[in-house]
C-alpha cells in the first residue's frame, strides 16, 4: 500500500514556542492532505485539508492562526502548532488519498506535549 | 447528535470466536465506509471498506453495510489475541469524498 511518512515521531516542548510537523508521501503523489488531532481515548478529529499550491481548508473551531498549514508541493505537507500550550498536547495524524480513489493512508502520528 | 456513532467497549471475546463491531452513522447521504484498526499509540490501518449494501469479505475480516438502517459492521472470525485494538468505523459524509468522519472507535480485547 501507498506509505505516507511522518516526522517527528514524538516532539516535547515548551509552552510558547513552536512546532512543526511534516508529512511527506513516499511512492505517490498527494493533491490532498489532511491532518487529524486524536485525544487520549477520543477518536480522531479533523483539522483541517490541505491542497497542493493552495490555502488550507480548516474545519470549524480550528484556528488556522495557530495551527499553520503549508503544502508547498504534491509530496510534502507541513503543520506548525504555533506558540505552544499544554491544551496542544495531543496526537497529530496526517494523511493522504491515492490518486486512485477515497482510500486514506495514515502516517505513523506524532505524540506532542507541551510542558 | 454525533455523525457517528461506535460503543466504545472494550468488546472481550475469546481466541478463536467470532468478533461483532457496531457502527451508526446519522447522514444518509454517505457514500463511503471503512474500518480501521488502531493499536495505542499508533496510527490508523485501513482493514476494510465498503460502498454498497451487502456483505465484503477479506481473509478473516467481512464487512456488513445497511444503508437503509445506516448500519455498518465488522465480523472478525476465528479472533486472535494479535487482534486486541480499538476499531474505528470511519464514514465519508457527502459525495465528494473530501474528507472522512470516524467513530470514537471499540476497543476488542481477544484473550488467549
Amino acid at each position: 500500500g501507498a506509505v505516507v511518512s511522518q516526522h517527528p515521531s514524538w516532539v516535547i516542548c515548551k509552552s510558547g514556542t513552536s512546532v512543526k510537523i511534516e508529512c511527506r508521501s513516499l511512492d505517490f503523489q498527494a493533491t490532498t492532505m489532511f491532518w487529524y488531532r486524536q485525544f487520549p481515548k477520543q477518536s480522531l478529529m479533523l483539522m483541517a485539508t490541505s491542497n497542493e499550491g493552495s490555502k488550507a481548508t480548516y474545519e470549524q473551531g480550528v484556528e488556522k492562526d495557530k495551527f499553520l498549514i503549508n503544502h508547498a508541493s504534491l509530496t510534502l505537507s507541513t503543520l506548525t502548532v504555533t506558540s505552544a500550550h499544554p491544551e496542544d498536547s495531543s496526537f497529530y495524524i496526517c494523511s493522504a488519498r491515492t490518486g486512485a480513489g477515497e482510500k486514506l493512508f495514515f502516517g505513523s502520528g506524532t505524540q506532542l506535549s507541551v510542558l | 447528535q454525533k455523525e457517528v456513532e461506535q460503543n466504545s467497549g472494550p468488546l472481550s471475546v475469546p481466541e478463536g470466536a467470532i468478533a461483532s463491531l457496531n457502527c451508526t452513522y446519522s447522514d444518509r447521504v454517505s457514500q463511503s465506509f471503512f474500518w480501521y484498526r488502531q493499536y495505542s499509540g499508533k496510527s490508523p490501518e485501513l482493514i476494510m471498506s465498503i460502498y454498497s449494501n451487502g456483505d465484503k469479505e477479506d481473509g478473516r475480516f467481512t464487512a456488513q453495510l445497511n444503508k437503509a438502517s445506516q448500519y455498518v459492521s465488522l465480523l472478525i472470525r476465528d479472533s486472535q489475541p494479535s487482534d486486541s485494538a480499538t476499531y474505528l468505523c470511519a464514514v465519508t459524509p457527502d459525495t465528494g469524498f473530501q474528507k472522512l468522519v470516524f467513530g470514537t472507535g471499540t476497543r476488542l480485547l481477544v484473550s488467549p
